[in-house]
């Protein structure tokens, strides 16, 4: 149990295009999720929290008007980079906590953006 | 504020031999503690975590890892690692049981035959 899927795994755009990253929680329900940003080799950098029906809360040096956040759902959780450049390529890998267990992070298995 | 300090970047290590990954942290409270696992191009595995009681963690793939507050240390060990275990380590914290996790720099365990 406890798996937590990403679409795409991996996507390709053009600069100032902008793409969206699902995150779905298949069993279980989530009332809170999380994204976080790779970039190779090196750790996973919180960029934002999001919570089912309420805005995400972002931290700090993270543009909200860039990385869009929707969190619809209990199952669902989307991040859109709009107007996309070079320098957003990276590995974006979402968390989702179980709303009856709580504490625990379930991780899905990331999504490579390439933006050419 | 927290932090978490993995002092080694790479850990190269032969079949069957013993592992240990550092980990510290850095709090001025207490601190939930967490070591993770990621296979190339997949999201985050949780390996074990403490919470509270015996200092001592044991958790999946053999692996354990120990809790010393005196040290601010919670070391990743393996006794015998395999050839699959070959991946990047990440140990992590968090300030309440649902706060953010905040993660270390990650080591690199490469198991040679």
């Amino acid at each position: 149990g406890a798996v937590v899927s990403q679409h795409p795994s991996r996507v390709i755009c053009k600069s100032g295009t902008s793409v969206k990253i699902e995150c779905r929680s298949l069993d279980f329900q989530a009332t809170t999720m999380f994204w976080y940003r790779q970039f190779p080799k090196q750790s996973l950098m919180l960029m934002a929290t999001s919570n089912e029906g309420s805005k995400a809360t972002y931290e700090q040096g993270v543009e909200k008007d860039k990385f869009l956040i929707n969190h619809a759902s209990l199952t669902l959780s989307t991040l859109t980079v709009t107007s996309a450049h070079p320098e957003d390529s990276s590995f974006y890998i979402c968390s989702a906590r179980d709303r009856v267990w709580g504490y625990e992070q379930y991780f899905g298995p990331g999504t490579r953006l390439t933006v050419t | 504020a927290q932090s978490v300090t993995q002092l080694d970047s790479q850990v190269p290590v032969f079949e069957e031999a013993p592992v240990e990954l550092r980990c510290n942290y850095s709090s001025s409270v207490s601190v939930y503690l967490f070591w993770y696992v990621q296979y190339p191009n997949q999201g985050l595995q949780l390996l074990l975590k403490y919470l509270s009681g015996s200092t001592l963690v044991k958790g999946i793939n053999g692996f354990e890892a120990e809790f010393n507050k005196s040290q601010t240390s919670f070391h990743l060990r393996k006794p015998s690692v395999h050839i699959s275990d070959t991946a990047e380590y990440f140990c992590a914290v968090s300030v309440g049981i649902t706060d953010k996790l905040i993660f270390g720099t990650g080591t690199r365990l490469q198991v040679f035959p």
